[in-house]
């Protein structure tokens, strides 16, 4: 079956710009997870969404960033007056607590964000 | 939140077991051990977990010392496509259930 899509693959855009990227994940799958990775770094935890629970925000760098999912499925992660530090590769994860092997996160292929 | 230590880079010959370590001794009773590895210019994927006990499956091995405050992934037989950057991971079962801290992993190459 289809994994998880992430949009667009490559941004680039300039300092103070805002830019929204984009996570479908498996069907199914109830949790949803960002992650940032900064070149040659580990990831960095950024948010999870849980079916309808409120989103554990904690791992968000500043209030520049934000994320939202829609109807349980969608998400976007919006982040605001762009800065040169927020170049990195911004992936998503998703994984399901309801059936099979719920400690196993799907990463999508990821979108590398370029901030002139 | 309990860390992960891991050397920076390890090298194996193709066709010989390799045994990537980590340490972990701050892991809390109910923290689960993950194993992750990321192919270059791919996402994370998922390679195997484990609690108290050695694990296996069709990726690899894990071994988890008897005080878990290490543990090993051990792949019998490795190849050129097992060449990534593998992270040992901590993942609470109660608490901090949602967060994987990757910390930067051991990146691992493998010669012909």
């Amino acid at each position: 079956g289809a994994g998880v899509s992430q949009s667009p693959s490559n941004k680039v855009t300039e300092k103070g710009k805002d830019v929204e990227l984009r996570c479908d994940p498996i069907s199914g799958h109830t949790a949803l997870y960002w992650y940032r990775q900064s070149l040659g770094q580990g990831l960095e935890f950024l948010i999870y969404f849980q079916g309808n629970s409120a989103p554990d925000k904690s791992g968000l760098p500043s209030d520049r960033f934000s994320a939202e999912r829609t109807g349980g499925s969608v998400s976007t992660l919006t982040i605001q007056r762009t800065q040169q530090e927020d170049s990195a590769v911004y992936l998503c994860a998703s994984s399901s607590r309801e059936t099979g092997n719920y400690n196993e996160q799907f990463f999508g292929p990821g979108t590398r964000l370029t901030v002139l | 939140d309990a860390k992960t230590t891991q050397p920076n880079s390890m090298e194996s010959n193709e066709e010989e077991p390799v045994h990537l370590p980590c340490n972990h001794s701050t892991i809390s009773g109910t923290d689960y051990i993950h194993w992750y590895r990321q192919l270059p210019s791919q996402g994370p994927e998922y390679v195997i977990h484990g609690l108290t006990s050695n694990v296996n499956n069709r990726m690899a091995s894990l071994a988890i010392a008897e005080d878990r405050k290490s543990s090993t992934l051990i792949l019998h037989r490795a190849t050129l496509r097992d060449a990534a950057v593998y992270y040992c991971i901590l993942r609470g079962e109660i608490y901090n259930f949602n967060k994987f801290y990757f910390g930067s992993g051991t990146k691992l190459n493998v010669k012909p």
